[in-house]
């Protein structure tokens, strides 16, 4: 079992219109949690990053909100884009392992005119 | 672009052969990490080079090893190919110090063994 779930599997939404992707783990301790944008074909690109005392950090029309009494951290866009259209992945840093990065298996989003 | 290179963009090879991939990391990195990514999947961890010593590793085979060179560049071998090690190959570069280290990832080799 993933010790980094995410949901939806996919998503489609209209241009301009807002989307809230979900992140739940298991991985614990941990130090930091992250989110990387991932193009087709492409290396991961990092979004936010949080540490387990952060409850939000925004990078522009993205906004990454960490709730660590749940274990759950989510990833909301606003006013989507074409370019936004990507894969979404949720990252945990596991605390004393060395700043090795547990990947969830994403969320691919997919924006529409 | 975040200053890490991958070398070849794409290879092809068959099944119980060897390959080699390459990765060039951010000026001033020490450190290099390398994930599987299989199609549809999130990064895997295979190991993480430190100084030019591994001290991390994913589960994966002793038939996956590395190497990292006094210039912080680094190579992923893979010994006796198999199919499902059909990939994406990424390493990521940071330079290890206090606090949260940002990783930065190079675009990746795709591997297709046949």
């Amino acid at each position: 079992k993933n010790q980094v779930e995410q949901s939806p599997q996919s998503l489609i939404i209209l241009e301009g219109k807002n989307c809230t992707l979900q992140c739940n783990y298991t991985v614990s301790p941990f130090s930091n949690l992250r989110w990387y944008k991932q193009d087709t074909g492409r290396g991961p690109v990092s979004l936010t990053i949080m540490t387990f005392s952060e409850n939000t950090k925004s990078n522009g029309r993205y906004t990454a909100t960490l709730d660590a009494d749940t274990k759950q951290s989510s990833l909301h866009i606003t006013a989507s884009q074409l370019s936004d259209s990507a894969s979404y992945i949720c990252v945990v840093n596991v605390t004393g392992g060395g700043n090795k990065l547990t990947f969830g298996t994403g969320t691919q989003l997919k924006v529409e005119l | 672009e975040t200053g890490v290179t991958q070398s070849p963009t794409h290879l092809i090879k068959t099944r119980g052969q060897q390959v080699t991939l390459r990765c060039s990391s951010q000026s001033g990195h020490n450190t290099v990490s390398w994930y599987q990514q299989a199609l549809g999947q999130g990064p895997q961890f295979i190991f993480q080079y430190y100084r030019e010593e591994e001290n991390g590793r994913g589960n994966f085979p002793p038939r996956f090893s590395g190497l990292q060179f006094p210039n912080y560049s680094s190579e992923l071998n893979v010994n006796a190919l198999e199919l499902d090690d059909s990939a994406l190959y990424l390493c990521a570069s940071r330079l290890t110090s206090g606090g949260i280290n940002e990783q930065f990832f190079g675009p990746g080799t795709r591997l297709t063994v046949l």
